[in-house]
């Protein structure tokens, strides 16, 4: 079975940092792009940041840019999110997310974890 | 920053109805829109994906359609299990994705 699973989530104060990890298992992690999609509570989905399969390549939304990095450990079938910097406005729910096709960014996300509750306290 | 507006904010209907959502970008992303049904503690799950294809295991009430700016989810008979929220997402600027701000539908 294919499953995504999240987790470093918790209590943080402003200015402080937080890495989220996202498990990932039943598919060939390395041949697939990965993404990070968040939603702040009674909101939307926002897009946070994307990686290649290799990790070479790394995008994020301007809210997020020079505060988090997205990285991934192929080897551990593993995805990343260090967050620095935390603000009030960064609490949401933290999902990963796969692509539907390996080796594209031009896809759906087909593949979504559970999410990890971040909590900025301000 | 591609913008994607969705419409209607709320949909009120009934079970056994016909519901029409819409997505509206606003610049052109092709074919690359998807959208996804999210139920309330429930992580997203992808419905439709290229516009108009099903994702798999998706019931065929539910298609899309649409190109360029303007997109259509239709569920052709709502089941008392389709009510929830619906969340369009253009992936032809990707890797700088958006979402819309999704549409409720609710029983009448």
């Amino acid at each position: 079975e294919v499953q995504l699973l999240e987790s470093g989530g918790g209590l943080v104060q402003a200015g402080g940092s937080l890495r989220l990890s996202c498990a990932a298992s039943g598919f060939t992690f390395s041949t697939y792009a990965m993404n990070w999609v968040r939603q702040a509570p009674g909101k939307g989905l926002e897009w946070v940041s994307t990686t290649s399969v290799s990790g070479g390549n790394t995008y994020y939304a301007d809210s997020v840019k020079g505060r988090f990095t997205i990285s991934r450990d192929n080897s551990k079938n593993t995805l990343y999110l260090q967050m620095n910097s935390l603000r009030a406005e960064d609490t949401a729910l933290y999902y990963c997310a796969k692509v539907l096709v390996a080796r594209t960014y031009h896809d759906a996300f087909d593949i979504w974890g559970q999410g990890t509750m971040v909590t900025v306290a301000s | 920053e591609i913008v994607l507006t969705q419409s209607p904010g709320t949909l009120s209907l009934s079970p056994g109805e016909r519901a029409t959502l819409s997505c509206r970008a606003s610049q052109s992303v092709s074919s690359y829109l998807a959208w996804y049904q999210q139920k309330p503690g429930q992580a997203p799950r992808l419905l439709i994906y290229g516009a108009s294809s099903r994702a798999t295991g998706i019931p065929d009430r539910f298609s899309g359609s649409g190109s360029g700016t303007d997109f259509t989810l239709t569920i052709s008979r709502l089941e008392p299990e389709d009510f929830a929220v619906y969340y369009c997402h253009q992936y032809g600027s990707s890797p700088l994705y958006t979402f819309g701000q999704g549409t409720k539908l609710e029983i009448k």
